[in-house]
């Protein structure tokens, strides 16, 4: 499975932009770019993905790099609700199973 | 709709038992898969069935067994249970459709073995 390397930890304040940075320089021609997020004593939770294209919802954007070797979580404004750990994962088109690495643990400060 | 719903939400087994836990899947969805989150890790991909059938299986040993059931509800049972079965496991359905669908996961169960 293509790998992805994300910081360990991010901080931010509440309500400032957080972006949140993604490596996954052996991606693959049909790969696509996952995010999802587990808040504390939850399961994981579906955010966003993306191929090529830059794309938004209402929980977040994703900016992907134009040759797709690293992407970025964007939350416009950070609430406290937001701290959670934050995975990007690599899927193949079809119903394949989820690898979760270690995530990015973001802290949002009041 | 409803989500997906785990059961029990804590358990404290010996070692050497055996263990069952259940997963009620969201409304409309033929897909369920399970992961094992030790502490500290990201989740650990079991297995999944799509229909009732394994689709699917991650680097766990025979010990390590599901089912699904035509409601699409599942259950993962665990035999000879070691103390490094400790762990949050997690049960997440989709649709299973077309090229892509999200995974909605439960809230877990959390193993202790002792």
């Amino acid at each position: 499975d293509a790998k992805t390397t994300q910081p360990n930890s991010m901080e931010s304040n509440e309500e400032e932009p957080v972006h949140l940075p993604c490596n996954h320089s052996t991606i693959s021609g049909t790969d696509y770019i996952h995010w999802y997020r587990q808040l504390p004593s939850q399961g994981p939770e579906y955010v966003i993905h993306g191929l090529t294209s830059n794309v938004n919802n209402r929980m977040a954007s994703l900016a992907i790099a134009e040759d797709r070797k690293s992407s970025t979580l964007i939350l416009h404004r950070a609430t406290l609700r937001d701290a959670a750990v934050y995975y990007c994962i690599l899927r193949d088109k079809g119903n394949t199973p989820l690898v979760f690495g270690k995530g990015t643990r973001l802290s949002v400060i009041a | 709709e409803t989500g997906v719903t785990q059961s029990p939400t804590h358990l404290i087994k010996t070692r050497g038992q055996q263990v069952t836990l259940r997963c009620s899947s969201q409304s409309g969805h033929n897909t369920v898969s399970w992961y094992q989150q030790a502490l500290g890790q990201g989740p650990q991909f079991i297995f999944q069935y799509y229909r009732e059938e394994e689709n699917g299986r991650g680097n766990f040993p025979p010990r390590f067994s599901g089912l699904q059931f035509p409601n699409y509800s599942s259950e993962l049972n665990v035999n000879a249970l070691e103390l490094d079965d400790s762990a949050l496991y997690l049960c997440a359905s989709s649709t299973g459709q077309g090229f892509y669908s999200p995974l909605h996961f439960g809230n877990g169960t959390r193993l202790t073995v002792t």
